[in-house]
């Protein structure tokens, strides 16, 4: 069973802070990780994908893949009250295609 | 931007009954799926289907069934409702060769 593991939470940080969000996974054939975030009562939104290891930046969002600890992370940096949700990790050894979810880790960023 | 729309965002159904749940995309994307998400266990993959008239079973297909007839509608079909397969719906595209999904709204499902 391919399995991707969260920490369910929720992530406590204060405001300005840096959220750092991780991510393990089973399946040494994958290729394309993502991160989505989902706000209460909504559906996912892709917020980052990286395909190779080493960090991948967007704005404040830095995604970080290291294939041989099967980890992948997500770090926002400068917290904003509107960061909070919950993020996704998901994973696919098919190019995004057929994806494996992680149950999601639940962030709340204190004003 | 791609537009993924669920005909539903609440449904209450009565266990027994027959239940469709509608996906439109308007961006030609081949490639379409029904995802099923619970607290705790995430999304789970019920169908999906890379063209028309095409599907493929996920990894929880029992008491769904789906139809693609056309490239931007793919419907979802619980067979006879139970109370376990209350649940949020979602519905995501993504054409091929490129990477990250596109979800619908979700549609809430309650079954009584």
């Amino acid at each position: 069973q391919k399995e991707v593991e969260q920490n369910s939470g929720p992530l406590s940080v204060p405001e300005g802070a840096i959220a750092s969000l991780n991510c393990t996974y089973s399946d040494r054939g994958s290729q394309s990780f993502f991160w989505y975030r989902q706000y209460s009562g909504k559906s996912p939104e892709l917020i980052m994908f990286i395909y190779s290891n080493g960090d991948k930046e967007d704005g404040r969002f830095t995604a970080q893949l290291n294939k041989a600890s099967q980890y992948v992370s997500l770090l926002i940096r400068d917290s904003q009250p509107s960061d909070s949700a919950t993020y996704l990790c998901a994973v696919s050894n098919t190019g995004g295609f057929k994806t494996i979810f992680g149950a999601g880790t639940r962030l709340f960023v204190k004003a | 931007d791609v537009k993924v729309t669920q005909s539903s965002r609440y449904l209450v159904k009565r266990t027994g009954e027959k239940v469709f749940l509608e996906c439109v995309q308007d961006m030609d994307h081949e490639n379409m799926f029904w995802y099923r998400q619970d607290p705790g266990l995430g999304l789970r993959l019920i169908y999906f289907s890379y063209d028309v008239k095409m599907k493929e079973k996920g990894d929880i297909p029992e008491g769904y069934s789906v139809s693609r007839e056309k490239k931007e509608r793919f419907s979802l079909i619980l067979e006879s409702a139970s109370t376990n397969q209350t649940s949020m719906y979602l519905c995501a595209s993504i054409p091929t060769g490129t990477h990250g999904y596109t979800f619908g709204s979700g549609t809430r499902l309650t079954v009584v």
